[in-house]
């Protein structure tokens, strides 16, 4: 069975502390994760898509990486502005339906 | 830009009533889906469709269904409200790669 894992829950990050967020994946044949921020009572927001292990994207302060296994978002000196949930989905091959992860809810405080 | 509108972004219901859910997409995407929202337990599928008239069910149907008479337009309907259908109601469309959200349909069912 598919599985998309998110770590930590939460998180709460002082204003310029740097961290990163985890997503583990079970699936055969990922045929694409995405990395979505989603606001308080809003829709998700697409931020990225990654395809092969190894691939690295950013944009301003996130950066998102993959592995066979995970992929990271690293947050880089955080604002209170960055502040939301981010969830990862997966998508594997055969199939156009997304398997999302619970998502980490990301708190900066000034 | 993609735009995936959905028609409402607060309704408040009774329980019993026969509720539609709209959601619009202006790309011409194949795929379109139906998510419910939920603290603690993420995204979870509710129907999707790949094409116009087809529809499948995904992992939570049950209480609900679905309508896809044209390419741009995905509507949920609640057959008969009931009070654990109280939740935040997301719709996505796809070609296959990324999925796009609407801005959600926080629903109240009393």
């Amino acid at each position: 069975e598919d599985q998309v894992t998110q770590s930590p829950e939460a998180l709460r990050l002082q204003e310029g502390e740097s961290s990163s967020l985890n997503c583990s994946y079970t699936v055969s044949g990922l045929r694409g994760l995405f990395w979505y921020r989603q606001d308080p009572g809003k829709g998700p927001e697409f931020l990225f898509t990654l395809y092969s292990a190894g691939e690295e994207k950013e944009k301003e302060r996130l950066k998102a990486t993959l592995t066979k296994k995970e992929s990271f978002l690293h947050i880089t000196a955080p604002k209170p502005e960055d502040s939301a949930t981010y969830l990862c989905a997966v998508r594997k091959g055969g199939s156009y339906i997304p398997t999302f992860g619970r998502g980490t809810s990301l708190i900066v405080h000034p | 830009d993609v735009k995936v509108t959905q028609s409402s972004r607060y309704l408040v219901k009774r329980t019993g009533e026969k509720v539609f859910l709209e959601c619009v997409q202006d790309m011409d995407h194949e795929n379109m889906f139906w998510y419910r929202q939920d603290p603690g337990l993420g995204l979870r599928l509710i129907y999707f469709s790949y094409d116009v008239k087809m529809k499948e069910k995904g992992d939570i149907p049950e209480g609900y269904s679905v309508s896809r008479e044209k390419k741009e337009r995905f509507s949920l309907i609640l057959e008969s409200a009931s009070t654990n259908q109280t939740s935040m109601y997301l719709c996505a469309s796809t070609r296959g790669t990324e999925a796009f959200f609407g801005q959600g349909t926080r629903l109240t069912v009393v």
